[in-house]
């Protein structure tokens, strides 16, 4: 599976959009990017996935690029409860296993 | 709510001593997996199974081993804790669609201390 980078850690304003950006530049072309969540001393929470085309749900949009090399999760108005870490992962093969990297830790403040 | 559901949420255990973790789910999935978490660390995948087909991830200790009697429950055993096995041991299950949309949910894991 495809490695992803991801910045260690971020700010966001309180109703500000929360912008997450992922590197995954070795992404082959039956490789899914997910995003999970995990909110602290909690399970990891799936927020979205997408292949090609830009996905959006009632937790975020997921903007890819047209190349596929990097991707970014958007929080449209970032609430305190959205502080947690947030990982990125590329998944696919043939056994589309979930390999976690760092992720980034996501900050929302006042 | 069908759900992911971890017992007990806090465990404490002796060095040496097994331990047994439960994982159990309302969502009929046919995976079930374990991971483990150390603290400031990833998850990391212990092993999974689909339906009663256990696979093991290579470098997964031996002191590790599981056990699914049913759809519902699986059970993860810790053979003889060391100081090195406190963690975060989180559970998930998919449907085990083929392909890769298959989207894993996570139980709130059991936080394991060795004494």
């Amino acid at each position: 599976d495809a490695k992803t980078t991801q910045p260690p850690s971020m700010d966001c304003a309180e109703g500000r959009a929360a912008n997450l950006p992922c590197n995954h530049s070795t992404i082959s072309g039956n490789e899914y990017v997910y995003w999970y969540r995990q909110i602290h001393s909690q399970g990891p929470q799936y927020i979205i996935h997408g292949l090609k085309n830009n996905e959006t749900n009632e937790m975020a949009s997921l903007i890819i690029t047209e190349d596929r090399k990097s991707s970014t999760l958007i929080l449209p108005h970032a609430t305190l409860r959205d502080t947690a870490v947030y990982y990125c992962i590329v998944r696919g093969g043939n056994t589309g296993k979930l390999i976690f990297g760092q992720g980034t830790t996501l900050q929302v403040k006042p | 709510d069908a759900m992911v559901i971890q017992n007990p949420r806090y465990q404490v255990t002796q060095f040496g001593k097994p331990v047994t973790l439960s994982c159990s789910q309302t969502l009929n999935h046919n995976v079930m997996y374990w991971y483990q978490q150390k603290s400031s660390q990833a998850p990391k995948l212990l092993f999974h199974y689909y339906d009663k087909d256990f696979n093991n991830e290579a470098d997964t200790p031996d002191n590790f081993q599981s056990r699914r009697p049913n759809t519902s429950f699986c059970f993860l055993d810790i053979r003889s804790p060391g100081l090195g096995d406190a963690a975060m041991y989180l559970c998930a299950t998919s449907r085990g669609d083929r392909g890769y949309t298959d989207t894993q949910y996570f139980g709130p894991g059991t936080r394991l201390t060795v004494l």
